[in-house]
């Protein structure tokens, strides 16, 4: 079974650029959540989508944003970028029952000039 | 979800059992423990979780004191591989979806040759 893809794995942005990101779940699974992560912050939470709403969010401003379609892909967006938008996102898919057992991507590398 | 504690990096001897302490003395009733590592540069992945009976399986074992309140993951003969930051995590599982993990900084797991 195939895992969690990212794309793109690398991305230089300016600041005030926007950036959209895409993850692909693993085959069945319907839940879809994002996460920074950076040095100084480490591993935070953003949101998560199950069947095509978000279900859950962390405490990111509205600059972050995302959607999930019907086959289960979600996008990651982020508008007006900033200097600390630098970071690697994730995503994590999992069925999205109570199991909680999450299963990640490589991430993409987001660097902001 | 409950806070834990965990020392911030450890050492442990190729092919020896890598025991890796976690405190939670504030847990929950409800509140499973779960272990994740993320090896450099990679997202992170799921190790094992359990609520107060030992649970093991291919990866590793999971060792809950009675009280709950602490736990060791142990991997019995670490490998060279198995560097990595191991991060305990404890949270509700049946809250009817993946919503967002919290990572605190987790142990810095360094195998030996």
């Amino acid at each position: 079974k195939a895992g969690v893809t990212q794309t793109p794995r690398y991305l230089i942005k300016t600041r005030g650029q926007q950036v959209t990101l895409s993850c692909s779940p693993i085959s069945g699974h319907r839940s879809v959540s994002w996460y920074q992560q950076t040095p100084g912050q480490g591993l935070q939470f953003l949101f998560e989508y199950f069947s095509e709403t978000q279900r859950n969010k962390g405490n990111f401003p509205g600059r972050f944003s995302g959607r999930q379609f019907s086959n289960s892909r979600s996008e990651m967006n982020v508008s007006t970028l900033e200097l600390g938008d630098s970071a690697l996102y994730l995503c994590a898919s999992s069925l999205g029952d109570y199991r909680n057992e999450q299963f990640f991507g490589p991430g993409t590398r987001l660097t902001v000039l | 979800d409950a806070k834990t504690t965990q020392p911030t990096s450890m050492d442990c001897a190729e092919g020896r059992a890598a025991n890796l302490p976690c405190n939670h003395s504030t847990i929950s009733g409800n509140e499973y423990v779960y272990w994740y590592r993320q090896i450099h540069s990679q997202g992170p992945q799921y190790i094992i979780h359990g609520l107060k009976n030992n649970e093991t399986n291919e990866m590793a074992s999971l060792i809950i004191t009675e009280d709950r309140k602490s736990s060791t993951l142990i991997l019995p003969h670490a490998t060279l591989r198995d560097t990595a930051v191991y991060y305990c995590i404890v949270r509700v599982a049946n809250r009817g979806g993946a919503d967002g993990l919290t990572f605190g900084k987790g142990t810095h797991l360094i195998i030996q040759p």
